[in-house]
């Protein structure tokens, strides 16, 4: 079992909707959590970052923590067609390295 | 500034051949990762340093050495590449070991014939 855990996809969702992106993770220590996204053939960017319980907000995007439930959510509004990606959720282990999710791929139809 | 920056790109191998993968940052970060990407496996981490002068295996270490050259540059070594070791990988660095975001770069695509 991967330490972090993503619905591969696809996500499908018209433009102008919400995507909703779910993580969990299995090693309750975990602290950092971050969503990154990856353009086909491209490297992973960083979308945000969440550290404690709770929602962040920037821009268009909220990350949510919920540790007592060990799941990480990534919101984005008002989705767009340049949304299409692929989303990497990744948190740190036991040993304490950072662990990457399989990725779920967004498609946003416009 | 460049960030992170691999090379090659591109490389094809033959079974048995050898190969160094370079990485630099000019972020003056301290930590520098090396991941590799296969298809519906994610990110997988090769070795990391956590600081200059320090390595460590990762979840994947097998097939591979790594060499922190200094605080700018990590490189990443394939003795005898194997067809298993065809993959995209990925260097990239952050502030502090696992709880700071990563910098990727933007990638080396390996085959191995």
């Amino acid at each position: 079992q991967k330490e972090v855990e993503q619905n591969s996809g696809p996500l499908s969702v018209p433009e102008g909707a919400i995507a909703s992106l779910n993580c969990t993770y299995s090693d309750r220590g975990s602290q950092s959590f971050f969503w990154y996204r990856q353009y086909s053939g491209k490297s992973p960017e960083l979308i945000m970052s969440i550290y404690s319980n709770g929602d962040k907000e920037d821009g268009r995007f909220t990350a949510q923590l919920n540790k007592a439930s060990q799941y990480v959510s990534l919101l984005i509004r008002d989705s767009q067609p340049s949304d299409s990606a692929t989303y990497l959720c990744a948190g740190n282990n036991a040993g304490n390295m950072l662990t990457f999710g399989g990725g779920t791929r967004l498609m946003v139809k416009p | 500034n460049a960030g992170v920056t691999q090379t090659p790109k591109f490389q094809v191998l033959k079974t048995g051949q050898s190969m160094t993968l370079q990485c630099a940052q000019d972020m003056n970060h301290n930590s520098m990762y090396w991941y590799r990407q296969d298809p519906g496996m994610g990110l997988r981490l090769i070795y990391y340093s956590a600081s200059e002068g320090t390595t460590d295996k990762g979840e994947v270490p097998n097939g591979y050495n790594v060499s922190r050259l200094n605080k700018r540059e990590f490189s990443l070594r394939l003795e005898s590449a194997a067809p298993s070791q065809t993959s995209v990988y990925f260097c990239a660095s952050s502030e502090g070991v696992f709880i700071r975001p990563l910098h990727f770069g933007n990638g080396t695509r390996l085959t191995v014939t």
